[in-house]
C-alpha cells in the first residue's frame, strides 16, 4: 500500500460507546496529524506528532486521545463523544513538521455520534 | 481574525468553462507558504501546489494555473475549460512562521461542473 491509510472509513457509535481511528502512512514522514472536519467549517487542526512525540494539542476535549506508537502509525480513540462530534476524522503526514512541508491526507473515517 | 478567506463558498459552472477560485490571505510574516488542495467526494485532501512567500512567480500545470500577488495578498486559482471530474471541495491554506509555521486552511470553495 501507498500513501496514508485511514481505517475505519464509516463509523457509527453511540455516546457510550469506545471506539478508536486507525491511521498509517507508507510514505517513511516524520510528522502526523489529526483533523476534525465539520459541515461548513475550516478544518480543525486536533494533534500533532513529530518523531512520535506529541507536538499540539489543540484545546482538544479529553474524550478524544490520540496515540502514537511510531512515526508510521497514529491512532485516535473515543470515548463518551457528544452527537456533535460528528464529523470527519482526517490524518495527514509530511515529512517533518509543518512549514513548507506538503501534507498528504488520508481518506478520513466519517464519524456519526448517536 | 480569519487568516485566509476564501470567500466564495459554493461555485457552479458549466463544462469548458474557466473558474477562477479566490483565496485571500492574511499575514504579518515576511516568510510564509501558501497551498491549494483539493477534495474530491472520496474525502481525501490532494495536494496541488505549494508557493513559498519569495516566489510570486505564476505557475500553470495543464489546466491549472496559479495567481500569487503579495500585493493584494491573493493566491487565486484558474480551471480551463472545466471538467465535470474537478467537481470537489478546494481549499487554500497558509503556513506561517509565526506560531511555528502551523497551516491554517480556508473554509473552502465547492465547486461544481456540469456536464
Amino acid at each position: 500500500e501507498t500513501g496514508v491509510t485511514q481505517t475505519p472509513r464509516h463509523l457509527v457509535m453511540g455516546m457510550t460507546n469506545k471506539k478508536s481511528l486507525k491511521c498509517e502512512q507508507h510514505l517513511g514522514h516524520n510528522a502526523m496529524y489529526w483533523y476534525k472536519q465539520s459541515a461548513k467549517k475550516p478544518l480543525e487542526l486536533m494533534f500533532v506528532y513529530n518523531f512520535k512525540e506529541q507536538t499540539e494539542n489543540n484545546s482538544v476535549p479529553s474524550r478524544f486521545s490520540p496515540e502514537c506508537p511510531n512515526s508510521s502509525h497514529l491512532f485516535l480513540h473515543l470515548h463518551t463523544l457528544q452527537p456533535e462530534d460528528s464529523a470527519l476524522y482526517l490524518c495527514a503526514s509530511s515529512q517533518d513538521l509543518f512549514g513548507k512541508e506538503t501534507q498528504y491526507f488520508g481518506p478520513g473515517t466519517r464519524l456519526l455520534v448517536l | 481574525a480569519q487568516k485566509v478567506t476564501q470567500a466564495q463558498t459554493e461555485i457552479s459552472v458549466v463544462e469548458k468553462e474557466d473558474v477562477t477560485l479566490d483565496c485571500v490571505y492574511e499575514t504579518r510574516d515576511t516568510t510564509y507558504y501558501l497551498f491549494w488542495y483539493k477534495q474530491p467526494p472520496s474525502g481525501e485532501l490532494v495536494f496541488l501546489i505549494r508557493r513559498n512567500s519569495f516566489d510570486e512567480q505564476n505557475e500553470i500545470s495543464g489546466r491549472y494555473s496559479w495567481n500569487f500577488q503579495k500585493s493584494t495578498s491573493s493566491f487565486n486559482f484558474t480551471i480551463t475549460a472545466s471538467q465535470v471530474v474537478d467537481s470537489a471541495v478546494y481549499f487554500c491554506a497558509l503556513s506561517e512562521q509565526t506560531g511555528g509555521f502551523k497551516t491554517i486552511f480556508g473554509a473552502g470553495t465547492r465547486l461544481f461542473v456540469k456536464a
